[in-house]
């Protein structure tokens, strides 16, 4: 069974600083995604990793994925309070199934 | 494309009582996923269908649920008889199968339940 662990669950950081959200996850897969959630919102794409060494920078968030290590990552570089929301990452189960194994996201609070 | 549909945005119902919650994919998508979010248990997948047709509704919580897709445009989850414990957010999402096998989900707005 799939296995998806982010870290950490909450995170809450200062303005300016940066800081970087793990992704784990237990078997093989080269499909990783990523998405933000604002409070009461729905959930939003930001990052679609599909190979080993994938990487994506989007403003003040980059996200890459090392399939060996079966590790994502989501790097914040000066962060800003617009960035607070939750994070989640999922992952493709592989083959032609279609569905994907989300982590339980990280929510982060950026303070002044 | 305006996006995956959902209705109601909000249900308020009492215990007991039948709910059917809707949903309208993107056009063209082949994968329509239910899921159900709550503080406690975090975002959990309820059942997926792949060109209508129901592959894996193991997340299911038990046979007061069900869900339908009767044709590619239009899906809908009922629960019969609700309980206060149904009280979530519901989301439904859509996928296309891209090159390479890509299966990026898109998400409605979500619907709220409360069941009082």
């Amino acid at each position: 069974e799939l296995k998806v662990e982010q870290n950490p669950l909450f995170l809450s950081m200062q303005e300016g600083k940066n800081y970087t959200i793990y992704c784990n996850y237990s078997t093989t897969s080269d499909r990783l995604y990523w998405y933000r959630q604002d409070p009461g919102k729905s959930l939003e794409s930001l990052f679609v990793l599909l190979s080993n060494g994938a990487v994506k920078q989007e403003g003040r968030l980059m996200a890459s994925l090392d399939t060996k290590a079966r590790l994502s990552t989501l790097h914040i570089t000066a962060a800003v309070h617009d960035l607070s929301a939750t994070y989640f990452c999922a992952v493709d189960v592989g083959g032609s199934q279609g569905n994907l194994i989300f982590g339980k996201g990280t929510k982060l609070s950026v303070k002044p | 494309d305006a996006g995956v549909i959902q209705s109601p945005r909000h249900e308020v119902t009492e215990m007991g009582q039948e709910v059917t919650l809707r949903c309208k994919p993107i056009s063209g998508h082949d994968y329509l996923f239910w899921y159900r979010q709550t503080m406690m248990r975090g975002l959990e997948l309820l059942i997926y269908f792949n060109n209508n047709v129901p592959i894996d509704d193991s997340g299911m919580p038990e046979d007061r649920f069900s869900a339908k897709m009767p044709n590619a445009s239009f899906s809908t989850l009922k629960i019969q008889p609700s309980e206060p414990r149904d009280s979530a957010v519901y989301f439904c999402a859509s996928s296309p199968i891209l090159d390479g096998g890509s299966y990026e989900q898109y998400f409605g707005p979500g619907t709220r339940l409360t069941v009082t």
